[in-house]
């Protein structure tokens, strides 16, 4: 079963701030953030792999809340660059396989 | 370029026709995965491959689909008389091992997709 992101989109001006949410209804092994760019292959930004932790990518940052099966992404002082659709991978057994499913996507969208 | 390498990027079919498409995984990688990316939809997995192992085919369609990851050469993802719902991008990704391991930092790195259109 998919998670579920929120919000589906942003629109933000450069140097605000944006988080964005995945949770899962399954207990999860890892959780995994890609950006995609439109036309491109999603970009890997990080891996949170332990209930409570936290990662850090330049100002981009995420938490991981295993017991809630819950991640969030936190994107401070938006650039530009930041724009496209963010996808969370949550990995949990699958025939011991751990393979990643993706949600629908947040599409972000940052103007001047 | 030492990334994840697929192709053809870009596909037209008939329907009815045959589609293959190909994925070399990353150098030192020797774990395949594939998605399909619908438009406005996320990735759904498809199929996990190892050498000449097919590990998880729990995505893949049952009938017109199959994947094949041989010793030598590219993954291949084949779809039989395809439909106009086959539209759609097809990415490959890779990992250096299997994604358990206690601290495993192993993640999955996607190729750039191909864009499969069937009319």
């Amino acid at each position: 079963q998919q998670p579920v992101q929120s919000p589906q989109a942003v629109i933000l001006r450069e140097g605000e701030d944006a988080v964005i949410n995945c949770s899962s209804s399954k207990a999860l092994y890892s959780v995994h953030w890609y950006r995609q760019k439109h036309g491109e292959a999603p970009v890997f930004l990080m891996i949170l792999l332990k209930g409570g932790e936290q990662k850090g990518h330049e100002k981009i940052s995420a938490s991981f809340n295993e017991k809630k099966q819950q991640s969030s992404l936190y994107l401070t002082a938006s650039q530009l660059s930041y724009s496209g659709t963010y996808f969370c991978g949550t990995a949990s057994s699958s025939g011991g396989s751990y393979i990643p499913t993706f949600g629908r996507g947040t599409s972000l969208i940052v103007h001047p | 370029n030492a990334g994840v390498m697929q192709n053809p990027r870009h596909l037209v079919r008939r329907r009815g026709q045959e589609a293959r498409l190909r994925c070399s995984p990353m150098k030192g990688h020797s774990h395949v995965y594939w998605y399909r990316q619908l438009p406005e939809e996320g990735l759904k997995f498809m199929v996990y491959l190892q050498k000449e192992n097919i590990i998880d085919e729990s995505g893949m369609p049952k009938e017109r689909f199959s994947a094949e990851f041989p010793k030598e050469g590219p993954s291949i993802l084949r779809i039989q008389q395809v439909v106009r719902g086959d539209s759609a991008a097809y990415f490959c990704a890779s990992s250096p091992a299997d994604l358990t391991g206690v601290g495993s930092g192993n993640t999955i790195y996607f190729g750039e997709g191909s864009w499969l259109t069937v009319v």
